[in-house]
Parts: structure tokens; C-alpha cells; sequence
């Protein structure tokens, strides 16, 4: 079965810190993987998406940065965080196929980071 | 760009009462539309997948439908329960990601 995996679940950093959030899926090859953040409200942002090793798009211009390490593997850093950064940042995952018109898309528990 | 809306943005209705959230996208040009459930500081379930061929699907107590043509989807709960409460997101898949509503903040009492 497929599982998603993100850590840590909570983190608290000080201003101007770098950051680094890990995704990892289990049991499934060659997904498309997302970085979303969820501030308080506001909506889901996409940030970043993969469709494959060392592929990578951003959706927002901001000082977070994302990478593909492996297939499984999806990593979002940030070389100095801004209070701005506070959010819940949550790491998704969907089955690639030619149709994407039944493909569920999965998140992980989610990462609660606090920028003091 | 797709713009998803989410109506209303917060509800509390007594145990038993049937409900409908609404959720609503500008450009009809989708692969499918799925509703998920957020608790409080959890990550969000998948509760119904519509692929955009579909009107509508149910899954228990849950019937969410589809209209593409009017950009409009609705989730029916039957019979809410206390444990029903939680936060609903709609999302719209157009392409290579899903664009979120809002969501609707859910309250059943008993």
C-alpha cells in the first residue's frame, strides 16, 4: 500500500534560520509531488511541484526552495526564514498516468512550522 | 488562472439535520473535482473523487455532485453528527495540481 511521510510534524525557528522539511512516499513509483502551505486563514498554496527527479516548479517567488533528490523523495529548504514563513506546510502526492482524471490526490500529516 | 470559492466559510447546525456546502470554480475545463475533510492541526482526507465525466458520487452518509457546465460542485451530508465537524475543502484538479478553496468550517452539535 501507498504511504506518505513527512517530518518533523512541528517545528519552532528563529528568525534569519534555514529550514528543511522531508517527504517521502512509500509503494508507488514516479509520482508527481506537491509542497503546499496553509496559513492561518487563508486557503491551500501551492508552492512547489515535481514531476520527476531533479524536476521542479514553483508556483509562488518567495525564499523557500524545494528538491528532488529521488523519485520517492521531496525536500522543501529555506536558507533564512522570515516570520512570513509561518504556516502549516503539508507535502502531497498523485499516481501519474496518461489519464489524471481518476487519480486521488494524497497528503501527508502535514509540518506546523512556527518563524519566532 | 482557476479560482475556487467555497460558500459559506463557516456553518453550526444541530445533530440530525441533512447540509449542503457549496463550492464553485471559474473555468469548467477540469479532470475532476475532489472533497476533502481538514481536522483541526491534521492533514486533509480525501472523502470523494468526481472525475469530471461523473455527475455525482456517494460514499456513506456523504453525496457530493457535480456541474461542470455551471463550474459548481456541492457535498451533501445526510444526517450530521457530531464527529461530522471538521473543516471541508473543495479542490480542483485543471491540470498538473489540485486549486483549493477556502473551505467551509463545519459545526455539529449534539
Amino acid at each position: 500500500s501507498q504511504t506518505i511521510h513527512q517530518w518533523p510534524a512541528t517545528l519552532v525557528q528563529p528568525v534569519g534560520s534555514p529550514l528543511s522539511l522531508e517527504c517521502t512516499v512509500e509503494g508507488t513509483s514516479n509520482p508527481n509531488l506537491y509542497w503546499y502551505r496553509q496559513a492561518a486563514g487563508r486557503g491551500l498554496q501551492l508552492l512547489f511541484y515535481s514531476v520527476g527527479i531533479g524536476q521542479i516548479s514553483s508556483e509562488v517567488p518567495q525564499n523557500l526552495s524545494a528538491s528532488r533528490p529521488q523519485d520517492r523523495q521531496f525536500i522543501l529548504s529555506s536558507k533564512k526564514l522570515l516570520l512570513s514563513d509561518s504556516g502549516f506546510y503539508l507535502c502531497a502526492w498523485i499516481r501519474q498516468t496518461v489519464s489524471s482524471g481518476a487519480n486521488v490526490l494524497t497528503f501527508g500529516a502535514g509540518s506546523r512550522l512556527t518563524v519566532l | 488562472k482557476q479560482e475556487v470559492t467555497q460558500i459559506p466559510a463557516a456553518l453550526s447546525v444541530p445533530e440530525g439535520e441533512n447540509l449542503v456546502l457549496n463550492c464553485s470554480f471559474t473555468d469548467s475545463a477540469i479532470y475532476n473535482l475532489q472533497w476533502f475533510r481538514q481536522d483541526p492541526g491534521k492533514g486533509l482526507t480525501s472523502l470523494l473523487l468526481i472525475q469530471s465525466s461523473q455527475r455525482e458520487q456517494t460514499s456513506g452518509r456523504l453525496n457530493a455532485s457535480l456541474d461542470k457546465s455551471s463550474g459548481r460542485s456541492t457535498l451533501y451530508i445526510a444526517a450530521s453528527q457530531p464527529g461530522d465537524s471538521a473543516t471541508y475543502l473543495c479542490a480542483v484538479n485543471s491540470g498538473y495540481a489540485l486549486n483549493f478553496g477556502k473551505g467551509t468550517s463545519l459545526l455539529v452539535t449534539p
